[in-house]
């Protein structure tokens, strides 16, 4: 069964452009997070897509968004990018949405600023 | 609100010695708990979980945590370290299905040879 997949691996942009990263969950996952993970904060929970509808939303501003698509692939979006934006994004799917449901991560897409 | 503290950001120990990375949540409610492994530049992988019933939770690669509510504690160990756990540890915590998943900072596990 294959993993989560995050595309692209590695992205490079500079401050002021947008970004788009794809998840596509594991077959069957109708539940997909997105997380930050940088030195400093740790990972950071963004926001939760079920069933094309968010259900969550975690302290970011604006700028982020998000979306799932009926086949349960989900797209992330930055807007106006900045220094600070540089991270490892990581996507993780679950079967659904209990509290105990394991989420499943990619390997993520590392997103550098210049 | 929900929070999980790891002590250590780093622990090292020799090969075959036993593995102790510490996690304590706070929480108002029972809660589920998870240990996750992240190797360099992967993401990252779930090593076991707590949900309800038994307080030992055995997970992959030998590891195991056990659910301590008294002292709102959730302990990763195994016994007899090897090369191949050198990676970074987290523990998090969720409560209810409407919350996200709240990571601890991590621990890195270096092993001796």
């Amino acid at each position: 069964k294959a993993g989560v997949t995050q595309t692209p691996r590695y992205l490079i942009k500079t401050r002021g452009q947008q970004v788009t990263l794809s998840c596509s969950p594991i077959s069957g996952h109708r539940s997909v997070s997105w997380y930050q993970q940088t030195p400093g904060q740790g990972l950071q929970f963004l926001f939760e897509y079920f069933s094309e509808t968010q259900r969550n939303k975690g302290n970011f501003p604006g700028r982020f968004s998000g979306r799932q698509f009926s086949n349960s692939r989900s797209e992330m979006n930055v807007s106006t990018l900045e220094l600070g934006d540089s991270a490892l994004y990581l996507c993780a799917s679950s079967l659904g949405v209990g509290a105990g449901q394991p989420q499943h991560f990619g390997d993520g897409t590392r997103l550098s600023i210049l | 609100a929900q929070s999980v503290t790891q002590l250590g950001s780093h622990v090292s120990v020799s090969e075959g010695a036993l593995v102790l990375l510490r996690c304590n949540y706070s929480s108002s409610v029972p809660p589920y708990l998870f240990w996750y492994v992240q190797y360099p530049n992967q993401g990252l992988q779930l090593l076991l979980k707590y949900t309800t019933g038994a307080t030992l939770v055995k997970g992959i690669n030998g590891f195991e945590a056990e659910f301590k509510k008294s002292e709102t504690s959730f302990h990763l160990t195994k016994p007899s370290a090897h090369m191949s756990d050198a990676a970074e540890y987290f523990c998090a915590v969720r409560t209810d299905p409407r919350g996200n998943l709240i990571f601890g900072k991590g621990t890195k596990l270096s092993v001796k040879p």
